[in-house]
């Protein structure tokens, strides 16, 4: 049971470099989203997508993009990473309906120096 | 905005001991609220959902319940083992807002010592 599986596990980058990260899950969920999880913070939502096809902005949404590739993937890129951009970032799904469980990704460690 | 406040920070009790972790929210419009567990350098496992319209849910040791006029959830874990020492959060399923996006506590760090 895969469930959702986020890629890579660690990242450094220097800043003004740019990055896609994946994330794929094989639940047959239509919703998933983009979290990003910082000391004191707690996790914040970046982007999410509702359904194949569609996407709409979270709470802090700036200088990241995303793509819902087809039901299974959604990822996240990075244009121009800056070092505020150092978080975990976690990828979630879940199934359609308001209210449903949802389930997480591993994380990413990305650091930009 | 809804907010969602875990106290205390951390924890740290003797093996065997019965906890209760707290978490508060700010606008009682929710779908629902979620517990979940994070273990360092893990991601995020659910432990328990429970609807608006539930009070409680029970998985083996843990009970959380839910007072949502209140704003108010606790997750209950009775006779506590080394292995529960991990990273507590609760999120909560805002009405307002659209989607299905999860508003989070910054969690309590919970050490259970041998």
């Amino acid at each position: 049971n895969a469930g959702v599986t986020q890629t890579p596990k660690f990242q450094v980058l220097k800043t003004g470099q740019s990055m896609t990260l994946q994330c794929a899950q094989d639940m047959n969920h239509n919703s998933m989203y983009w979290y990003r999880q910082d000391p004191g913070m707690g996790l914040r939502l970046i982007y999410y997508s509702a359904s194949e096809g569609t996407t709409d902005k979270g709470e802090v949404p700036n200088g990241y993009n995303v793509s819902r590739l087809n039901k299974r993937e959604f990822s996240l890129r990075l244009e121009s990473a800056a070092p505020s951009q150092t978080s975990v970032y976690f990828c979630a799904s879940s199934p359609t309906g308001v209210g449903t469980e949802a389930f997480f990704g591993q994380g990413t460690r990305l650091t930009v120096v | 905005k809804q907010e969602v406040t875990q106290i205390p920070a951390a924890l740290s009790v003797p093996e065997g001991e019965n906890l209760v972790l707290n978490c508060s929210f700010t606008d009682s419009a929710i779908y629902n609220l979620q517990w979940f567990r994070q273990d360092p350098g893990k991601g995020l496992t659910s432990l328990l959902l429970i609807q608006s319209s539930q009070r409680e849910q029970t998985s083996g040791r843990l009970n959380a319940s839910l007072d949502k006029s209140s704003g108010r959830s606790t997750l209950y874990i009775a006779a506590s083992q080394p292995g529960d020492s991990a990273t507590y959060l609760c999120a909560v399923h805002p009405i307002t807002g659209g989607g299905n996006k999860l508003t989070f506590g910054t969690g309590t760090q919970l050490k259970v010592e041998l």
